[in-house]
C-alpha cells in the first residue's frame, strides 16, 4: 500500500462545477495535511493546509479531512478553466512523529472545460 | 521576489560529470529540503536542514549526492557522476519552524537535470 494514494484520474469538469479530489494516506501518525497545485512545467504551489478533523474553506477551496478514516478532500467550488492543473496531496508527520518530511501522492490531473 | 529561489533553472551535463545546483531559501525560514519530482509522480523527499544541521535523509539519497547549508541561508545538493536515473527536476522548499504542528513548505522553480 502506497502511503499516499489519490484517484488516478484524470478528472474533467465543466466551468462552474464543483471539483472534488480525494486522498487517503496509510501512517496514522501524520499530524499535517496540505493541497498543492502544479501547472505543467512549473513547481507545487500551496494552496491549502489542514491539521485538525473537519473543514477548512478559503475562498473557493474547501479542505476536509477525517483523521479516523484517513481521508483528505479538496472541493474547488465554481471552478475556472484557470484551476486546470495537477493537484497533490501531501502529508507530514511532524515534530511529535519524527519526521518533517511531507510524503505526496502521485497528483491528480483536473481539467475545467469552458 | 521574496520566494524561494534555485539556480540553474536548466541543467544538461553527460554521464559521469559533477553537477551542483543552489537553493536560496525564503529569508526568515529555518528549514530548507531537497525534493526530486519524476514526470507523471510526486516529488520524493531527500534531505532537510533545520538551520545548519542536516536532520533527515532519505534512502533515496545515494552516496553520490551530497547537500550542504553551511552558514543556514543558502543550500547546496551536488551529484557526483551522473547517470540517466538521476535526470529529473531538483525542487527545493523551504519553512519556518515552530512547536507544534504547521510546516507550511513552499517550493522554488526548481532546476530541471537532463543527463545525457
Amino acid at each position: 500500500q502506497k502511503e499516499v494514494e489519490q484517484n488516478s484520474g484524470p478528472l474533467s469538469v465543466p466551468e462552474g462545477a464543483i471539483a472534488s479530489l480525494n486522498c487517503t494516506y496509510s501512517d496514522r501518525v501524520s499530524q499535517s495535511f496540505f493541497w498543492y497545485r502544479q501547472y505543467s512545467g512549473k513547481s507545487p504551489e500551496l494552496i491549502m493546509s489542514i491539521y485538525s478533523n473537519g473543514d477548512k474553506e478559503d475562498g473557493r477551496f474547501t479542505a476536509q479531512l477525517n483523521k479516523a478514516s484517513q481521508y483528505v478532500s479538496l472541493l474547488i467550488r465554481d471552478s475556472q478553466p484557470s484551476d486546470s492543473a495537477t493537484y497533490l496531496c501531501a502529508v507530514n508527520r511532524g515534530s511529535q512523529g519524527g519526521s518533517e518530511k511531507l510524503v505526496f501522492g502521485k497528483g491528480m490531473k483536473l481539467t475545467v472545460n469552458p | 521576489d521574496t520566494g524561494v529561489s534555485q539556480d540553474p533553472r536548466h541543467k544538461i551535463t553527460k554521464r559521469g560529470q559533477n553537477v551542483t545546483f543552489r537553493c536560496d531559501p525564503i529569508s526568515e525560514h529555518n528549514r530548507l529540503y531537497w525534493y526530486r519530482q519524476t514526470l507523471g509522480q510526486g516529488p520524493e523527499f531527500l534531505t532537510y536542514f533545520q538551520n545548519e544541521a542536516q536532520l533527515e535523509k532519505s534512502r533515496l539519497l545515494s552516496d553520490r549526492f551530497s547537500a550542504e547549508r553551511p552558514k543556514g541561508s543558502f543550500s547546496t545538493l551536488e551529484i557526483q557522476r551522473t547517470e540517466q536515473g538521476d535526470s529529473a527536476m531538483y525542487l527545493c522548499a523551504s519553512s519556518l519552524a515552530f512547536l507544534g504542528v504547521g510546516n507550511e513548505q513552499f517550493f522554488g522553480p526548481g532546476t530541471r537535470l537532463t543527463v545525457l
